[in-house]
């Protein structure tokens, strides 16, 4: 059963585009979503995170939607660069559970 | 500050070995917790503690064996080495107070290979 669903698992943009990652969840009890940025080689590391009683939540060119009727919430990366090429989690934490649940996870690579 | 360490960072088992999976934090955090990342999986969750003396199962947790005797280390032990515990394994540490300061930080990670 897999609580957070990912989409795509892979993804190729053009420098300068918008890139778009999907995420649905279906545990109503996660209080807190969580993106986390992982390059190759290296530990995940968090890049932004929300809150399901917040609709968007921006920082810098990365900004989170929220949708809590639908269940989904997106990351969107503007003006993607070369250097934002990495693979993006979108997870779901309980914090009476204290467990994080992760999507699958997408492969993003940004063409120069 | 080192923040999350694990070693060794590469191990190869026979089917059927024991190993330890180290991991230690040096932040003071309350929370860690262990992973394992298989490509198209995610990262799914083994074991978890919310402090020393304190441990839970997540999503996969047969075939592991965690502890927590001191708020600095977790390790993860693999009791009978299976082809299928293959995989990339990461520690991660956070606060478990604030919902606001629940970033997990994570080692480095440890490359398994079960032959």
């Amino acid at each position: 059963q897999q609580q957070v669903k990912q989409s795509p698992q892979s993804l190729i943009v053009q420098k300068g585009g918008i890139s778009i990652i999907n995420c649905a969840y279906e545990n109503t009890a996660f209080d807190y979503f969580p993106w986390y940025q992982q390059f190759p080689g290296k530990g995940p590391a968090l890049l932004i995170a929300i809150r399901p009683d917040v609709s968007e939540k921006k920082e810098g060119r990365f900004t989170i939607s929220f949708n809590k009727s639908a269940k989904q919430f997106s990351l969107h990366i503007m003006d993607s660069q070369p250097g934002d090429s990495a693979t993006y989690f979108c997870a779901g934490f309980n914090t009476g559970g204290f467990k994080t649940i992760f999507g699958a996870g997408t492969r993003l690579f940004v063409k120069a | 500050n080192a923040g999350v360490t694990q070693t060794p960072k590469f191990q190869v088992l026979k089917t059927g070995q024991s190993m330890t999976l180290q991991c230690a934090q040096d932040m003071n955090h309350e929370y860690m917790s262990w992973y394992r990342q298989d490509p198209g999986m995610g990262l799914r969750l083994i074991h978890y503690s919310v402090g020393a003396g304190i441990t839970d199962q997540g999503e996969v947790p047969n075939g592991y064996n965690v502890s927590r005797s001191t708020t600095e280390d977790f390790p993860l032990r693999l009791l009978s080495a299976a082809p299928s515990q293959t995989s990339v394994y990461f520690c991660a540490s956070s606060y478990s107070g604030l919902i606001e300061k629940h970033e997990q930080y994570f080692g480095p990670g440890t490359r398994l290979t079960v032959t």
